[in-house]
């Protein structure tokens, strides 16, 4: 069955550098989505992308995240400057046309900010 | 907003006994049900859904019925294993397209032998 992969599985950064995790969802799907666990607390939304755009971005979403599709399979998050409260188990998702289609999550990338 | 409550974890049962993980939810519109589950160290897995009313979604022994009349949509098991030992998360979303899923917090639940 087609999954979501992420890469790294972990990522240790230091406070204030740039991190980007990937994502390749499943080939033919075209909704994508980030969310974001931090340990022990729910899991929060971050963005949905759709034709190449943001379709919905959440409050946690600053100015501080981006997100890029830079070619037909990847799916990138960037963060420009890390901060501590960044660290949290990442998630990436997919998902299909038609109705009433589930997201697919990939395994996560655990972003650990020294 | 929309959102969704779980009952507060952890649960502790032993192989073989009945599972009930309670989820109501708050939405302003028709919700899609989803139950989702985390096994240690691994992401998020789709166990079932329900997307109207009375529907019952069903995977691997666990059962979950969207009930409008209480806006709910409780986990069942009839008989644990250790194997389930996991976290559940009941999720929602609202209107097709790109909505994001709402999640609940999460039941951590652990299964003794």
């Amino acid at each position: 069955e087609p999954e979501v992969t992420q890469t790294p599985s972990h990522q240790v950064t230091q406070m204030g550098q740039e991190v980007i995790l990937r994502c390749v969802p499943i080939s033919n799907h075209l909704y994508f989505y980030w969310y974001r666990q931090i340990l022990g607390q729910k899991v929060e939304f971050l963005v949905s992308f759709y034709n190449n755009e943001i379709s919905e971005k959440s409050e946690i979403f600053d100015d501080q995240f981006s997100v890029e599709r830079p070619d037909g399979s990847n799916f990138t998050l960037k963060i420009r400057s890390t901060k501590l409260e960044d660290s949290a188990m990442y998630f990436c998702a997919s998902k299909g046309t038609g109705n009433n289609q589930p997201q697919h999550f990939g395994d996560g990338t655990r972003l650990s900010i020294l | 907003g929309d959102s969704v409550t779980q009952m507060e974890g952890p649960v502790t049962l032993s192989e073989e006994a009945f599972l009930t993980i309670n989820c109501t939810y708050t939405a302003t519109g028709y919700p899609s049900l989803f139950w989702y589950v985390q096994y240690p160290g691994e992401g998020l897995q789709l166990l079932l859904k329900a997307t109207k009313a009375d529907d019952k979604g069903s995977n691997k022994g666990f059962e979950a019925t969207y009930r409008k009349e209480t806006t709910s949509f409780h986990l069942e098991k009839g008989s644990v294993q250790v194997s389930d030992s996991a976290v559940y998360f009941c999720a929602l979303v609202v209107s097709s397209g790109n909505t994001p899923l709402v999640f609940g917090k999460g039941t951590r639940l652990s299964v003794i032998a």
